[in-house]
């Protein structure tokens, strides 16, 4: 079955470090890739997403992620976090033409100022 | 526009009463589905529907029903609550065909938090 891991279930940063989340996905085929992130008491948000194309996608707020199919994986990215990217970040990932998403467990950032 | 929509935010359940959540959307999406959010375990998926009168299985079903009358809206029903089904409930919705760039994104409510004691 596929799946879609979140090694870091916890990270804690300071504000102005950089961040690497990472996502890798077991299925071998054509996927699409999305990062999500929740605030702290609301609802998921698209952060970014890849089709296709240009491997190096980026987001909203500053956020990049790097599709490397050899690799399957989507690191996310940001060279520079700050206090209010504390949040939940979550890896999905649907296969072929799917409208199905798999989610990742999730990683919890908390940036302290 | 209001987006994707839940009724109610929070419920306490007791074991054995049964309860519907309400999904709403007003994007015209065709595709719903309801999730549930469990601490270390990401979004499953419970069910979804492809179009209204249509609605299928997702990866954690057992315990649950929808039905999907109306193309805006999508319900979620418990019959009898167990306290395993306490959890973060979350709709969300999707497009049908469009641009290649808007395909499988789905927009997501603010969730509802259900407690069955």
């Amino acid at each position: 079955a596929q799946s879609v891991s979140q090694h870091n279930h916890h990270v804690i940063l300071s504000e102005a470090a950089s961040l690497e989340l990472g996502c890798n996905y077991s299925y071998g085929g054509t996927v699409n890739l999305f990062w999500y992130v929740q605030y702290p008491g609301q609802h998921l948000q698209l952060l970014l997403k890849y089709f296709s194309g240009d491997p190096l996608v980026k987001g909203i707020k500053g956020f990049e992620a790097e599709f490397i199919k050899s690799k399957f994986s989507f690191n996310l990215r940001k060279p520079s976090v700050q206090w209010s990217d504390t949040a939940e970040y979550f890896c999905a990932v649907s296969k072929d033409s799917s409208y199905k998403l798999i989610f990742g467990s999730g990683t919890r950032l908390l940036v302290r100022p | 526009n209001a987006g994707v929509t839940q009724t109610p935010k929070f419920r306490v359940l007791k074991t054995g009463q049964s309860m519907t959540l309400l999904c709403a959307q007003d994007m015209n999406h065709e595709y719903m589905y309801w999730y549930r959010q469990d601490p270390g375990m990401g979004l499953r998926l419970i069910h979804y529907s492809v179009g209204e009168g249509t609605t299928a299985k997702g990866e954690v079903p057992d315990g649950y029903n929808v039905s999907r009358l109306k193309k805006q809206n999508f319900l979620l029903g418990l019959e009898s609550a167990a306290p395993s089904q306490t959890s973060v409930y979350f709709c969300a919705s999707s497009y049908v065909g469009g641009s290649v760039l808007s395909y499988n994104e789905q927009f997501f409510g603010p969730g509802t938090r259900l407690t069955v004691l």
